[in-house]
């Protein structure tokens, strides 16, 4: 019964580092989709996947890469960690695409000092 | 301007009271309307979606508003376990980029 699973839950990361942000689905979904949440900013797309071989970038993707090598996960790379990248990370899955079948895991809090 | 804009508040009502919130969508072309709920320190899931012809559960009632582009949300006597951000999200049918409003932000106290 696991759905969405993100790890690592916690991580602090110096400012240069690089570091995966994994995210593995059980439930064959073919969307999948990496958010970062701020305070009054709201969820903000950085990349999805319509299946497995596609991505494409969201509104925020700079700093960021995606691969999707298989249905089961969507690693989120960040390259050179910035103070800037300090947010929640959410992973999600969506059955239909249109959006109300969308789910989250449980969030990964990322600080970069 | 954000495609999806919504009043963040905070509203702060009184248990049993009615509150009501707006959502507003630019892209007319928008096909399928939801709300979410986060409550703090988790992930949004799924509180109902929005149908042309409304729809009610429980305390809870979504109504759309095609021509003033907007949806709305009711919820009638407040619990304090209803105290959370409630989020708008718009589809935009044929594109896989459900866009998120901000989230209005629910306190109920006693």
């Amino acid at each position: 019964n696991a759905g969405v699973t993100q790890t690592p839950k916690f991580q602090v990361l110096k400012t240069g580092q690089s570091m995966t942000l994994q995210c593995a689905q059980d439930m064959n979904h073919e969307y999948m989709s990496w958010y970062r949440q701020d305070p009054g900013m709201g969820l903000r797309l950085i990349h999805y996947s319509v299946g497995a071989g596609i991505t494409d970038q969201g509104e925020v993707p700079n700093g960021y890469n995606v691969s999707r090598s298989t249905t089961e996960d969507f690693p989120l790379r960040l390259l050179s960690a910035a103070p800037s990248q300090t947010s929640v990370y959410f992973c999600a899955t969506d059955k239909t695409g249109n959006g109300n079948t969308i789910y989250f895991g449980e969030g990964s809090w990322l600080t970069v000092v | 301007r954000k495609e999806v804009e919504q009043d963040p508040g905070p509203f702060n009502v009184p248990e049993g009271a009615t509150v009501a919130f707006n959502c507003t969508y630019s892209n007319s072309a928008s096909q399928s309307f939801f709300w979410y709920r986060q409550d703090c320190r988790k992930e949004p899931k799924l509180l109902m979606s929005v149908y042309s012809s409304g729809n009610e559960d429980g305390r809870f009632t979504a109504q759309l508003n095609r021509a003033s582009q907007y949806i709305s949300l009711l919820i009638r006597d407040s619990k304090l376990s209803d105290s959370a951000t409630y989020l708008c999200v718009v589809g935009s049918g044929g594109s896989y980029i459900p866009t998120f409003g901000r989230g209005t932000s629910l306190i109920v106290h006693p």
